[in-house]
């Protein structure tokens, strides 16, 4: 069955940076595109960016200097790395399969992320 | 980017009641494009209905969707326990993709 299962760190300090992989099961990511969206304490879901399935991406443009998406496909996993992170970066960080028709079908369970030194 | 907003903020239902949230869009959007999710406390969010009004896999009967254009719902004809969740809908019509702020429902 499909599934994403995320990796990372859940403490990073200021101005560091982060980095999360995404290892999918059940579909190839030559396939699908994978998306990262994040979730603020207490807040809605914002979105991050995107790696489609040809290996290229898009990027939310707030975060576009600081944001990198890459993948191996060979290897089923997507990974989301994040620079100069700061205390309002703290949040809950997720993967999520795309759609032909641009919806999340699939998502991982989340990473939790803490900024603090 | 395409702006969604959502209303109520956040309701309180009684058992049985039906329920329905909007989602207003600040650019018109083909509904192939509206989506809804539900995430419960302590959840990732869980796709809920697709393309305006078909229902996920295992999505009771009871949810339902419609719209075109600005101007999108989502009902639950008769509120149960465990529909307790806040639901967000979401745009894949351009990039940025983008999230309603979220209707937080409770009940009575």
């Amino acid at each position: 069955q499909v599934q994403l299962k995320q990796s990372g760190p859940g403490l990073v300090q200021p101005s560091q940076s982060l980095s999360i992989t995404c290892t999918v099961s059940g579909f190839s990511l030559t396939s699908y595109g994978v998306h990262w969206v994040r979730q603020s304490p207490g807040k809605g879901l914002e979105w991050l960016g995107v790696i489609w399935s040809g290996g290229s991406t898009d990027y939310n443009a707030a975060f576009i200097s600081r944001l990198s998406i890459s993948k191996d496909n060979s290897k089923s996993q997507v990974f989301f790395k994040m620079n100069s992170l700061q205390a309002n970066d703290t949040a809950i960080y997720y993967c999520a399969r795309n759609t032909m028709m641009n919806y999340f079908d699939y998502w991982g369970q989340g990473t939790t992320l803490t900024v603090s030194s | 980017e395409i702006v969604l907003t959502q209303s109520p903020t956040t309701m309180a239902a009684s058992p049985g009641e039906k329920i329905t949230i909007t989602c207003s869009a600040s650019s018109s959007i083909s509904s192939n494009y509206l989506h809804w999710y539900q995430q419960k406390p302590g959840f990732s969010p869980k796709l809920l209905i697709y393309r305006t009004s078909n229902l996920a896999s295992g999505v009771p009967a009871r949810f339902s969707g419609s719209g075109s254009g600005t101007s999108y719902s989502l009902t639950i004809g008769t509120m149960e326990a465990e529909d307790v969740a806040t639901y967000y809908c979401q745009q894949g019509s351009s990039i940025p993709r983008t999230f309603g702020g979220g209707t937080k429902l409770e009940i009575k």
